[in-house]
């Protein structure tokens, strides 16, 4: 049974330009969580999603973010029009439902 | 809100001694789950340790174990005969057990293991 995927492991992205960081869960898990870790910070709470459903977006900005967890494929955090303060790394976890969540390695956006 | 404070931004051990990472919460739940991770250069984040709020034993897996006191709302991290592979970031966590299980991470604090 394959980890919590994460990809890309790294991904550089121009202000202005998207940033679209993939997640597959851990096969059978429907459960997910987006993180943001900034440097030198704890991760804090984004988004959490079943499957095609937002069941908790209270950490996710207001603007420019979203997130997606379609019936079929990887759960999508979508960033637009980024800007230098969106550098960080987005960690997604997933779970079966009552039980601890897995954590992938992360996709680190650096914005220049 | 719930809250988690870890107050040690750094600290340092001898190989083979003990150490101990402390984290305290703050929350009017009477039931959740307390977790220590360890996040290694690589950046994973490895479940370390899991408590959870109804059981009065402290946790141990191996060298890993934890000093939980419900009423001080303290759980700390007590590592023994510390490794050189112990380096890491730790994270002190809190979850609910129900419903939404997202997680509340504390600041973390730097392990350095000294040879």
């Amino acid at each position: 049974n394959a980890g919590v995927m994460q990809n890309p492991r790294h991904l550089v992205r121009r202000r202005g330009q998207e940033a679209r960081l993939r997640c597959s869960p851990m096969k059978g898990h429907s459960h997910v969580y987006w993180y943001r870790q900034l440097p030198e910070e704890g991760l804090k709470f984004m988004v959490y999603l079943q499957k095609e459903n937002i069941i908790d977006e209270s950490g996710m900005p207001k603007e420019r973010f979203s997130a997606e967890f379609p019936k079929e494929g990887p759960s999508i955090l979508r960033i637009q029009q980024v800007v230098r303060g969106d550098s960080a790394a987005y960690f997604c976890a997933s779970s079966p439902s009552g039980s601890e969540a897995f954590f992938g390695q992360g996709t680190r956006l650096t914005v220049v | 809100a719930q809250t988690v404070t870890q107050s040690q931004p750094e600290m340092s051990v001898q190989e083979a001694e003990t150490v101990t990472l402390s984290c305290t919460y703050d929350t009017s739940e009477s039931d959740y789950y307390l977790f220590w991770y360890k996040q290694p250069p690589s950046r994973q984040m490895i479940l370390v340790i899991r408590q959870e709020a109804y059981k009065q034993q402290n946790a141990t897996e191996n060298r890993f174990s934890v000093n939980f006191q419900k009423a001080a709302k303290s759980f700390s991290l007590k590592i023994s005969d510390s490794q050189l592979g112990d380096a890491a970031m730790y994270f002190c966590a809190y979850r609910t057990p129900f419903g939404n299980e997202k997680l509340t991470f504390g600041t973390g604090t730097r392990l350095t293991i000294i040879p």
